[in-house]
């Protein structure tokens, strides 16, 4: 049950495209199609943003999409506003029906 | 509207026990996969346990043997039952349905 591999940090300038990586193995992200990305800002809890890889949900701009290849999920933001400044996690369903998050980065926009 | 409410959080000593609520709204938890998931003061979001609509159940290894899920479908409410508590399960604990809703979290911090 080892997190996820993201990197700690990711910034870009208003209107930029930024991508986080998120790297598992076969047995989590690799395995299903349960991937997902969540969105924090301090003190608050964690917002979903894309789940099932690249599903967004009502209500979530469509600046933000997801992908998967191999053991590696994906979230771009594209068109970066100063409102994404914020935390983002990833997740997947994992084998032996348990879930994993990935470790965080902090995504600063310049 | 959908909402999770958790509750039960405090100040504990080590070793001692602790049971958090999970109190579901607008939707009936023994159809869905409830999950706890914590998090440390600065730190990522950890996967703690999950109960899924079939009964099933799993663990994190770091809780495991120690923590307990369970579900009241008459209350629609679910519970995580800490035991031997120790200072690094000091975190807000968020109830959820991986990916949503999640509740607001409630924190628990273990120490003498």
């Amino acid at each position: 049950q080892s997190a996820l591999t993201q990197p700690a940090s990711v910034s870009g300038s208003p209107g930029q495209s930024i991508t986080i990586s998120c790297t598992g193995t076969s047995s989590d992200i690799g395995g299903y199609n349960y991937v997902s990305w969540y969105q924090q800002h301090p003190g608050k809890a964690p917002k979903v943003m894309i789940y099932d890889v690249s599903k967004r949900p009502s209500g979530v701009s469509n600046r933000f999409s997801g992908s998967k290849s191999g053991n590696t999920a994906s979230l771009t933001i594209s068109g970066l506003q100063a409102e994404d400044e914020a935390d983002y996690y990833c997740s997947s369903y994992a084998s032996s029906s348990t879930y994993v998050f990935g470790s965080g980065t902090k995504v600063t926009v310049l | 509207e959908v909402q999770l409410v958790e509750s039960g959080g405090g100040l504990i000593q080590p070793g001692g026990s602790l049971r958090l609520s999970c109190a579901a709204s607008g939707f009936t938890v023994s159809n869905n996969y409830m999950s706890w998931v914590r998090q440390a003061p600065g730190k990522g979001l950890e996967w703690v346990s999950v109960i899924y609509s079939d009964g099933r159940i799993s663990y994190a290894d770091s809780v495991k043997g120690r923590f307990t899920i369970s579900r009241d479908n008459s209350k629609n409410m679910v519970y995580l039952q800490m035991n031997s508590l120790r200072a690094e399960d000091t975190a807000v604990y968020y109830c959820a349905v991986i990916p949503d809703p999640w509740g607001q979290g409630t924190l628990v911090t273990v120490s003498s």
